[in-house]
């Protein structure tokens, strides 16, 4: 089982800063996921990163995933109250392990 | 994209019922779905995968015979929680997959038991 450590635990900001979420772990990833989960609701696909060194960009949502596979991060530009949610990383394929999630709050 | 639809979505019952959470992928065939439980302010847990046909693969510390899992077929999963107590009140999450596919998850239900 990999374990998956995410920071910060909380982040609470004003609309329009920006924010970068942080997971780690000492092993491998085969690949990575990040979700985005609102209250009440079920985890939402953001992306999937697969090779050393990869970044993708989704609207505000830089994905970075480190040289080694073993670390990644999610930063966000100038962010709205809408990104305000659950965010998860994940490891693994057909089962995943999450991490214990970064709980990111946005204010008008 | 694919959808997974979760019934129900909350559930208040008295304690001792047994509770049924259906799980559904509604356009497309699930080879493995996923039953994934969550405290508040916490992280997703899985409790048990299970595959069309077979018996599910429970994870360390969860009790098959409190929590039956059912996946009779490959677009419907059950998670039946049986003489359920206060302290399996929680928000439980299926998720659905197929292949090397993403898991596509469903919306969770609320569980209360009084």
């Amino acid at each position: 089982t990999q374990l998956l450590e995410q920071s910060p635990q909380f982040l609470s900001i004003q609309e329009g800063e920006n924010l970068t979420v942080y997971c780690n772990s000492s092993s491998v990833f085969s690949s990575l996921q990040w979700y985005r989960q609102e209250p009440g609701e079920g985890p939402v696909l953001l992306v999937t990163v697969v090779t050393g060194g990869e970044v993708k960009k989704l609207k505000r949502l830089t994905f970075q995933f480190g040289d080694a596979r073993k670390d990644s991060s999610l930063h966000i530009t100038a962010a709205q109250p809408g990104d305000t949610g659950l965010y998860l990383c994940a490891a693994g394929y057909s089962t995943l392990t999450f991490g214990k999630g970064t709980m990111l709050l946005v204010s008008p | 994209g694919a959808v997974v639809s979760q019934h129900p979505s909350r559930v208040i019952c008295k304690s001792g019922t047994s509770v049924k959470i259906e799980c559904r992928s509604l356009d497309f065939q699930a080879t493995t779905m996923f039953w994934y439980r969550q405290f508040p302010k916490q992280s997703l847990m899985l409790m048990a995968t299970s595959n069309e046909g077979s018996k599910a693969t429970y994870e360390q510390g969860v009790e098959k015979d409190k929590f039956l899992i059912n996946h009779a077929s490959l677009t419907l999963s059950t998670l039946t929680v049986t003489s359920a107590h206060p302290e399996d009140s929680s928000f439980y999450i299926c998720s659905a997959g197929s292949g090397d596919q993403p898991q596509h998850f469903g919306d969770g239900t609320r569980l209360s038991i009084l």
